[in-house]
């Protein structure tokens, strides 16, 4: 494809539910990222992927979060027992020379 | 806690003139990045300047950066209605790191006005 892409682009759940978000980077890229974002802040980073394993987690917020790519290519983003302070946007990102990060157009997730 | 932070949090301005927004950061980096995000969703990268750089443009584009002042600015000249996005400035956690997370600012909110 073209860009990154994100599936959904909105979801709507409940309380307690489990949720899953996927992005598909760009062919080729070896890393990949995900971040978070709630209304009017930057991007705060989540996950980071280099190939197949994260290379970097620390980002995650708590056990309820979870995220693999288990092919090197597409990425789930998984979330356990949402809560309403869950609710952001959640953006995917892929790079090859880990400078310039390519984003996809993020997953808008409510919990009521 | 974040790495860069943008000023000013708000700009508003007619077209046709020029709009400077400026970033802080904390720690030694190697690159500072700004991005460009419309109506809250997927951003666009715009630029990268690397540590060892002190000006580059792009376009309409102009950024700085002042290593002993840990701070950058871009500047976008004749600015049009369509500019109207929040930016964003983006560094990797150290000098040296690649490959890695981008720390990013609360970002600046740019109105440009027919």
């Amino acid at each position: 494809g073209a860009g990154v892409s994100q599936t959904p682009s909105n979801k709507v759940t409940e309380k307690g539910k489990y949720v899953e978000l996927r992005c598909d980077p760009i062919s080729g890229h070896t890393a990949l990222y995900w971040y978070r974002q709630s209304l009017g802040q930057g991007p705060e980073f989540l996950i980071y992927f280099q190939g197949t394993g994260a290379a970097d987690d620390s980002g995650l917020p708590n056990d309820r979060f979870f995220a693999v790519r288990p092919e090197g290519s597409v990425s789930t983003l998984k979330i356990q027992r949402t809560e309403r302070g869950d609710s952001a946007v959640y953006l995917c990102a892929s790079s090859s020379t880990g400078d310039e990060q390519f984003f996809g157009p993020g997953t808008r997730l409510t919990v009521l | 806690s974040q790495q860069g932070e943008e000023d000013p949090q708000a700009l508003s301005i007619q077209e046709g003139e020029n709009a400077t927004m400026n970033c802080s950061y904390k720690t030694s980096i190697n690159n500072l990045q700004w991005y460009r995000q419309n109506s809250g969703r997927g951003l666009v990268h715009l630029i990268l300047i690397r540590s060892n750089e002190r000006e580059k443009h792009s376009g309409r584009l102009r950024v700085t950066l002042d290593t002993s002042k840990k701070s950058s600015s871009l500047l976008i000249t004749a600015s049009r209605a369509a500019d109207t996005a929040s930016y964003f400035c983006a560094t990797p956690p150290r000098s040296g790191s690649t490959l890695g997370r981008l720390y990013f600012g609360r970002g600046t909110q740019l109105t440009v006005w027919p």
